[in-house]
């Protein structure tokens, strides 16, 4: 049972060149969320999926751009990378309406120069 | 003002001590409280959850909710030096789940 899948582990990327991080996860979990994590500041949340076919922004949206393909994938796009988005991104998934313990994946270490 | 806040620390307590760690949170509809473990370099980890006013026990971990003083706490009782991690506080609101910046806690042996 995989659980939440995410990849890349690691990306480096130029100024202005884009990526997509890729998400899936196994549970028949509604909820997705990708958040980012830089030094002191715990887990922000970027956007997040309550069902299938839905997004919404969270704390810090600007600069990407999510896409719910179905139940199972939720992707996370820099369409212009910035240094100031260099981060470990984590995405997770949770049950029916938040109410559940959310699952994450392993990480991606993004470093934007 | 954020909506879910932790002292980022570090907290420092001896092993055997009793450790306790504060989190506050803005969304008095929250239903859904959590306190996950995060180790250096890895993903966070669920410790405990809590969804009614009062004390939930697990082993050496006690969480505690006064939903009208919008407050959650996490007690951990006989640190152990395995026990020095980060610990964040997440709350449900309104379907996202949001998290506090997390607070650094040192067992020393």
């Amino acid at each position: 049972n995989a659980g939440v899948t995410q990849t890349p582990k690691f990306q480096v990327l130029k100024t202005g060149q884009s990526m997509t991080l890729q998400c899936a996860q196994d549970m028949n979990h509604n909820s997705m969320y990708w958040y980012r994590q830089d030094p002191g500041m715990g887990l922000r949340l970027i956007y997040y999926s309550a069902s299938e076919g839905t997004t919404d922004k969270g704390e810090v949206p600007n600069g990407y751009n999510v896409s719910r393909l179905n139940k199972r994938e939720f992707s996370l796009r820099l369409e212009s990378a910035a240094p100031s988005q260099t981060s470990v991104y984590f995405c997770a998934s949770t049950g029916t309406g938040g109410n559940t313990e959310a699952f994450f994946g392993q990480g991606t270490r993004l470093t934007v120069v | 003002q954020k909506e879910v806040e932790q002292n980022s620390g570090p907290l420092s307590v001896p092993e055997g001590a009793i450790a306790s760690l504060n989190c506050t949170y803005s969304d008095r509809g929250s239903q859904s409280f959590f306190w996950y473990r995060q180790y250096s370099g890895k993903s966070p980890e669920l410790i405990m959850f809590i969804y009614s006013n009062g004390d939930k026990e697990d082993g050496r971990f006690t969480a505690q909710l006064n939903k009208a003083s919008q407050y959650v706490s996490l007690l951990i009782r006989d640190s152990q030096p395995s026990d020095s991690a980060t610990y964040l506080c997440a709350v449900d609101s309104s379907y996202k789940l949001i998290f506090g910046s997390g607070t650094r806690l040192l067992v020393r042996p």
